[in-house]
């Protein structure tokens, strides 16, 4: 099965860039998607299809696929982007969807 | 707006049987695909399964396989999960999922159900 890795943890001061990157095999042949977890809630889809922005999103979160690795961007970070952040994509050989392990953002 | 609100999640023991609803509103349940996604705890995020709008293809995480039944009924705007034999492993939060028109990607999730399987 088709397997993401992602790094656990990610630490950004206020106001930098946090880089969250999402490795799979060719996976800039597919379309990649995001999610923002804050702690107890439900998931929100925050990047769709490689680097698109639902509406509500603010145009600090942008994302990028390329070879083997996706990363999704947070321009100027804030307080209340901490939260756990996954990838996900869909296995179309196999008609399943994959989420990546995870990255937890930690705004320090 | 809208809204996906599950229910059905407790507390069974090893081997015992278990079924989510999802109730669906503020949009036209039928023409979407829908699906289940669990989280155990402190973990990640695990796809479990998923229905084409009209129920005529699912499909299942390969763990779940022979023990799990996705359904809905449109005319109800519900989506169902039958969790039989269930194992210690599958407890979590069960969310419930809109897949996008645009496919493949989840635009809206409910606030999940709590399953504990523990003898």
């Amino acid at each position: 099965s088709y397997v993401l890795t992602q790094p656990p943890a990610v630490s950004v001061a206020p106001g930098q860039t946090a880089s969250i990157s999402c490795g799979g095999n060719n996976i800039g042949s597919k379309s990649v998607h995001w999610y923002q977890q804050r702690p107890g809630q439900a998931p929100v889809l925050v990047v769709y299809d490689d680097s698109d922005r639902p509406s509500g999103i603010p145009e600090r979160f942008s994302g990028s696929n390329s070879g083997n690795t996706a990363i999704l961007t947070i321009a100027g970070v804030e307080a209340g982007d901490e939260a756990d952040y996954y990838c996900q994509v869909w296995g179309s050989n196999s008609d399943h969807y994959v989420f990546g392990t995870g990255t937890k953002v930690t705004v320090i | 707006q809208v809204q996906l609100v599950e229910s059905g999640g407790g507390v069974v023991q090893p081997g015992e049987s278990l079924r989510l609803s999802c109730a669906a509103s503020g949009f036209n349940f039928h023409s979407y695909a829908m699906h289940w996604v669990r989280q155990a705890p402190g973990k990640g995020l695990e796809w479990v399964a998923c229905i084409r709008y009209d129920g005529n293809n699912i499909y299942y995480e390969d763990s779940v396989k022979g023990r799990f039944t996705i359904s809905r009924d449109n005319s109800k705007n519900t989506l169902f999960l039958q969790m039989n034999s269930l194992r210690t492993e599958d407890t979590g939060v069960y969310y419930c999922a809109r897949e996008s028109a645009r496919y493949y990607y989840f635009d809206y999730w409910g606030q999940g159900a709590l399953v504990t399987v523990s003898s």
